[in-house]
Protein backbone atom coordinates (compact mmCIF):
# COMPACT_ATOMS: atom_id res chain seq x y z
CA UNK A 1 0.00 0.00 0.00
CA UNK A 2 0.87 3.81 -0.74
CA UNK A 3 2.71 5.78 1.87
CA UNK A 4 0.62 9.00 3.19
CA UNK A 5 1.98 12.21 4.52
CA UNK A 6 -0.55 14.13 6.47
CA UNK A 7 -0.33 17.41 8.53
CA UNK A 8 0.12 16.52 12.25
CA UNK A 9 -3.04 19.18 13.37
CA UNK A 10 -5.14 21.42 12.01
CA UNK A 11 -7.53 24.15 13.09
CA UNK A 12 -10.62 24.99 11.98
CA UNK A 13 -13.26 27.50 13.01
CA UNK A 14 -17.37 26.07 13.20
CA UNK A 15 -19.09 26.87 10.37
CA UNK A 16 -15.73 27.05 7.80
CA UNK A 17 -15.27 24.80 5.26
CA UNK A 18 -12.03 22.40 6.94
CA UNK A 19 -9.62 21.41 4.13
CA UNK A 20 -7.37 18.38 4.51
CA UNK A 21 -4.59 17.41 2.56
CA UNK A 22 -3.00 14.17 1.76
CA UNK A 23 0.17 13.26 -0.39
CA UNK A 24 0.52 9.73 -1.68
CA UNK A 25 2.83 10.29 -4.35
CA UNK A 26 4.06 6.71 -4.64
CA UNK A 27 0.22 5.76 -5.35
CA UNK A 28 -0.42 2.92 -7.76
CA UNK A 29 -3.35 2.86 -10.49
CA UNK A 30 -5.55 0.50 -8.45
CA UNK A 31 -5.17 2.14 -5.42
CA UNK A 32 -7.95 4.03 -4.02
CA UNK A 33 -8.00 6.87 -1.89
CA UNK A 34 -10.60 6.11 1.59
CA UNK A 35 -10.47 8.43 4.31
CA UNK A 36 -11.87 7.70 8.00
CA UNK A 37 -12.22 9.85 11.15
CA UNK A 38 -11.63 8.82 14.56
CA UNK A 39 -13.51 10.39 17.41
CA UNK A 40 -11.97 10.28 20.96
CA UNK A 41 -12.27 6.88 22.42
CA UNK A 42 -14.86 5.76 19.42
CA UNK A 43 -14.17 2.89 16.78
CA UNK A 44 -12.89 4.72 13.45
CA UNK A 45 -15.39 6.41 10.62
CA UNK A 46 -15.76 5.92 7.05
CA UNK A 47 -16.06 8.89 5.09
CA UNK A 48 -15.63 8.86 1.95
CA UNK A 49 -13.22 7.15 -0.81
CA UNK A 50 -12.22 7.79 -4.64
CA UNK A 51 -10.04 6.35 -7.39
CA UNK A 52 -9.53 9.30 -10.03
CA UNK A 53 -12.54 11.57 -9.75
CA UNK A 54 -13.94 13.95 -6.70
CA UNK A 55 -16.39 12.28 -5.02
CA UNK A 56 -19.14 13.73 -2.70
CA UNK A 57 -21.56 12.46 -0.28
CA UNK A 58 -23.53 13.64 2.76
CA UNK A 59 -20.71 13.88 4.97
CA UNK A 60 -17.51 15.22 2.94
CA UNK A 61 -16.35 15.72 -0.85
CA UNK A 62 -12.80 14.61 -1.87
CA UNK A 63 -11.13 15.98 -4.43
CA UNK A 64 -7.92 13.88 -6.17
CA UNK A 65 -6.08 15.77 -8.18
CA UNK A 66 -5.18 14.92 -11.80
CA UNK A 67 -1.92 13.41 -11.48
CA UNK A 68 -3.59 11.20 -8.17
CA UNK A 69 -0.64 12.56 -6.34
CA UNK A 70 -2.47 14.19 -3.42
CA UNK A 71 -6.22 14.74 -1.98
CA UNK A 72 -7.39 17.02 -0.30
CA UNK A 73 -10.62 16.07 2.20
CA UNK A 74 -13.41 18.77 2.55
CA UNK A 75 -15.73 19.14 5.08
CA UNK A 76 -17.89 21.94 3.78
CA UNK A 77 -19.44 23.35 7.03
CA UNK A 78 -17.32 21.88 10.08
CA UNK A 79 -18.76 21.26 13.74
CA UNK A 80 -17.70 21.00 16.26
CA UNK A 81 -18.66 17.03 16.15
CA UNK A 82 -16.27 16.93 13.58
CA UNK A 83 -13.55 17.22 16.25
CA UNK A 84 -11.21 14.14 15.17
CA UNK A 85 -8.43 12.54 13.46
CA UNK A 86 -8.77 12.01 10.09
CA UNK A 87 -6.79 9.51 8.37
CA UNK A 88 -6.03 8.86 4.61
CA UNK A 89 -5.42 5.62 3.40
CA UNK A 90 -4.21 4.33 0.21
CA UNK A 91 -4.42 0.86 -1.04
CA UNK A 92 -6.16 -1.21 -3.50
CA UNK A 93 -9.69 -2.55 -2.80
CA UNK A 94 -8.68 -6.11 -2.54
CA UNK A 95 -6.21 -8.75 -4.40
CA UNK A 96 -6.98 -11.09 -6.43
CA UNK A 97 -6.45 -14.24 -3.71
CA UNK A 98 -9.68 -13.25 -2.52
CA UNK A 99 -10.35 -9.87 0.02
CA UNK A 100 -8.08 -7.92 1.19
CA UNK A 101 -9.19 -5.36 3.45
CA UNK A 102 -6.19 -4.35 5.42
CA UNK A 103 -6.35 -1.04 6.24
CA UNK A 104 -3.10 0.82 7.07
CA UNK A 105 -3.28 3.54 9.19
CA UNK A 106 -1.15 6.57 10.03
CA UNK A 107 -1.05 9.32 12.25
CA UNK A 108 -3.40 10.84 10.65
CA UNK A 109 -4.38 14.83 11.35
CA UNK A 110 -6.62 15.95 14.30
CA UNK A 111 -8.77 18.46 13.25
CA UNK A 112 -9.46 20.66 15.90
CA UNK A 113 -12.96 22.74 15.42
CA UNK A 114 -12.85 25.89 17.96
CA UNK A 115 -16.23 27.62 18.36
CA UNK B 1 -29.88 -1.27 11.31
CA UNK B 2 -27.87 -2.17 13.90
CA UNK B 3 -23.86 -1.25 13.88
CA UNK B 4 -21.16 -3.60 14.97
CA UNK B 5 -21.40 -4.67 17.87
CA UNK B 6 -18.39 -5.71 20.48
CA UNK B 7 -18.33 -7.44 23.59
CA UNK B 8 -17.36 -7.02 26.69
CA UNK B 9 -16.38 -3.26 26.01
CA UNK B 10 -13.99 -3.46 29.03
CA UNK B 11 -11.69 -5.77 30.67
CA UNK B 12 -9.07 -6.17 32.91
CA UNK B 13 -7.22 -9.37 32.77
CA UNK B 14 -3.66 -10.64 34.61
CA UNK B 15 -0.58 -11.22 32.90
CA UNK B 16 -0.46 -14.60 31.68
CA UNK B 17 -4.27 -15.00 31.47
CA UNK B 18 -6.00 -15.45 28.30
CA UNK B 19 -8.72 -13.74 26.96
CA UNK B 20 -11.22 -13.86 24.21
CA UNK B 21 -13.06 -11.01 22.61
CA UNK B 22 -16.65 -11.21 20.66
CA UNK B 23 -18.07 -9.17 17.75
CA UNK B 24 -20.96 -9.00 15.77
CA UNK B 25 -20.78 -7.74 12.29
CA UNK B 26 -23.54 -5.71 10.91
CA UNK B 27 -26.27 -8.30 9.53
CA UNK B 28 -26.11 -9.20 5.98
CA UNK B 29 -21.84 -8.33 6.53
CA UNK B 30 -19.66 -11.33 5.19
CA UNK B 31 -16.23 -9.73 6.26
CA UNK B 32 -15.00 -8.89 10.02
CA UNK B 33 -11.57 -7.65 10.54
CA UNK B 34 -9.83 -6.64 13.57
CA UNK B 35 -7.62 -3.91 14.69
CA UNK B 36 -5.26 -2.98 17.97
CA UNK B 37 -5.02 0.93 19.16
CA UNK B 38 -2.44 1.48 20.85
CA UNK B 39 -1.12 5.04 22.16
CA UNK B 40 2.52 4.30 20.78
CA UNK B 41 2.02 2.12 17.60
CA UNK B 42 -1.73 3.59 16.46
CA UNK B 43 -3.64 1.10 14.83
CA UNK B 44 -2.92 -1.90 13.19
CA UNK B 45 -4.26 -4.85 11.57
CA UNK B 46 -4.62 -8.26 12.96
CA UNK B 47 -6.33 -9.89 10.59
CA UNK B 48 -9.21 -10.74 8.68
CA UNK B 49 -12.32 -13.13 8.40
CA UNK B 50 -14.30 -14.12 5.20
CA UNK B 51 -16.92 -17.23 5.04
CA UNK B 52 -14.93 -18.38 8.13
CA UNK B 53 -11.59 -18.25 6.32
CA UNK B 54 -8.80 -15.98 7.93
CA UNK B 55 -7.64 -14.21 4.50
CA UNK B 56 -5.16 -12.00 6.02
CA UNK B 57 -2.91 -11.80 8.62
CA UNK B 58 -0.82 -8.52 10.21
CA UNK B 59 2.31 -8.90 12.00
CA UNK B 60 1.39 -10.32 15.33
CA UNK B 61 2.84 -13.23 16.99
CA UNK B 62 0.80 -16.33 17.15
CA UNK B 63 -0.74 -15.54 20.77
CA UNK B 64 -3.49 -13.39 18.93
CA UNK B 65 -5.54 -15.63 17.04
CA UNK B 66 -9.17 -15.53 15.53
CA UNK B 67 -12.31 -17.52 14.08
CA UNK B 68 -15.01 -16.51 12.82
CA UNK B 69 -18.61 -18.72 12.75
CA UNK B 70 -21.22 -19.60 9.83
CA UNK B 71 -23.35 -16.35 11.33
CA UNK B 72 -20.16 -14.36 10.42
CA UNK B 73 -19.93 -13.59 14.79
CA UNK B 74 -15.96 -13.85 14.77
CA UNK B 75 -14.22 -13.88 18.19
CA UNK B 76 -10.45 -13.12 18.93
CA UNK B 77 -8.53 -15.03 21.57
CA UNK B 78 -5.15 -13.88 22.99
CA UNK B 79 -3.14 -16.40 25.17
CA UNK B 80 -0.73 -15.66 27.74
CA UNK B 81 -0.95 -11.97 28.09
CA UNK B 82 1.80 -9.45 28.75
CA UNK B 83 1.56 -6.16 29.67
CA UNK B 84 1.73 -4.72 26.35
CA UNK B 85 -1.31 -6.38 25.29
CA UNK B 86 -3.17 -3.69 27.08
CA UNK B 87 -4.80 -1.77 23.90
CA UNK B 88 -8.05 -1.23 22.63
CA UNK B 89 -9.63 -3.95 20.46
CA UNK B 90 -11.70 -2.90 17.63
CA UNK B 91 -13.66 -4.86 14.90
CA UNK B 92 -15.27 -3.65 11.74
CA UNK B 93 -17.05 -5.39 8.67
CA UNK B 94 -17.91 -5.25 5.58
CA UNK B 95 -20.29 -6.57 3.30
CA UNK B 96 -18.26 -8.73 0.94
CA UNK B 97 -15.57 -9.04 -1.21
CA UNK B 98 -14.58 -6.08 -2.96
CA UNK B 99 -16.15 -3.28 -0.43
CA UNK B 100 -14.81 -0.03 0.03
CA UNK B 101 -16.51 0.86 3.24
CA UNK B 102 -15.63 -0.80 6.26
CA UNK B 103 -17.91 -0.12 9.23
CA UNK B 104 -16.46 -0.09 12.72
CA UNK B 105 -17.52 -1.54 16.39
CA UNK B 106 -16.92 1.13 19.60
CA UNK B 107 -13.88 -1.76 20.60
CA UNK B 108 -13.26 -3.73 23.84
CA UNK B 109 -10.50 -1.79 26.22
CA UNK B 110 -8.09 -3.99 27.45
CA UNK B 111 -6.01 -3.82 30.21
CA UNK B 112 -3.71 -6.56 31.48
CA UNK B 113 -2.12 -5.92 35.14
Amino acid sequence: DAKTTQPTSMDCAEGRAANLPCNHSTISGNEYVYWYRQIHSQGPQYIIHGLKNNETNEMASLIITEDRKSSTLILPHATLRDTAVYYCIVRVAYNSGGSNYKLTFGKGTLLTVNP
Amino acid sequence: KAGVTQTPRYLIKTRGQQVTLSCSPISGHRSVSWYQQTPGQGLQFLFEYFSETQRNKGNFPGRFSGRQFSNSRSEMNVSTLELGDSALYLCASSLDQGTHEQYFGPGTRLTVT
